[in-house]
């Protein structure tokens, strides 16, 4: 059964570093094609993706964001963890860590797991 | 960037069929799948790769690719059908989604 858990602060303050952990269990992130990925929410709008790290430590990133982001992996506590810099009002959001499994090239890949994602508020 | 757009918003009545388009550059040589979220809940994946539909997924859920535009097709729409319903794909070294469609069963 894979199930993956989002933690971190429900609330910072601007100009802060955000710090989330995604905890999963039900499958290994040293299994080639796997990964994980960081995707986010505003409130009443659309997905946007963030970052995905894969079983083989490659990383990806959103063009936009990509210099305030850092993800990475502790596999052998089976967790996925996102640094966000700079942290503004517009970063508020629910953000969601999902599995996907993209066999033997990244195109191909999907989202199959969700976790429930974790409400961040950015206010002072 | 690489933009994928839909339609915000798609009407359809009980036991009828509902189309909700993805539109982007080549998106027919890409794979594209498709994402259900309802209020307050995660995403659940419905479509991957253009057309296959996960373990648990109705079989009124169907999906298509080609040329520009990716198609998620619900046959027999139902209430439960309503929902957030997003595309997804991958452009050189990055994720995309849509802007999302909120299908209204009426």
């Amino acid at each position: 059964q894979v199930t993956l858990r989002e933690s971190g602060p429900a609330l910072v303050k601007p100009t802060q570093t955000l710090t989330l952990t995604c905890t999963f269990s039900g499958f290994s992130l040293s299994t080639s094609g796997m990964c994980v990925s960081w995707i986010r929410q505003p409130p009443g709008k659309a997905l946007e993706w963030l970052a995905l790290i894969d079983w083989d430590d490659d990383k990806y990133y959103s063009t936009s964001l990509k210099t305030r982001l850092t993800i990475s992996k502790d596999t052998s506590k089976n967790q996925v963890v996102l640094t966000m810099t700079n942290m503004d009002p517009v970063d508020t959001a629910t953000y969601y860590c999902a599995r996907m499994d993209y066999g033997d090239y990244p195109q191909e890949g999907y989202f199959d797991y969700w976790g429930q994602g974790t409400l961040v508020t950015v206010s002072s | 960037s690489y933009e994928l757009t839909q339609p915000p918003s798609v009407s359809v009545s009980p036991g009828q069929t509902a189309s909700i388009t993805c539109s982007g550059d080549k998106l027919g040589d890409k794979y594209a799948c498709w994402y259900q979220q309802k209020p307050g809940q995660s995403p659940v994946l419905v479509i991957y790769q253009d057309s296959k539909r996960p373990s648990g997924i109705p079989e009124r859920f169907s999906g298509s690719n080609s040329g520009n535009t990716a198609t998620l097709t619900i046959s027999g729409t139902q209430a439960m059908d309503e929902a957030d319903y997003y595309c997804q794909a991958w452009d050189s070294r990055h994720v995309v989604f849509g802007g999302g469609t909120k299908l209204t069963v009426l």
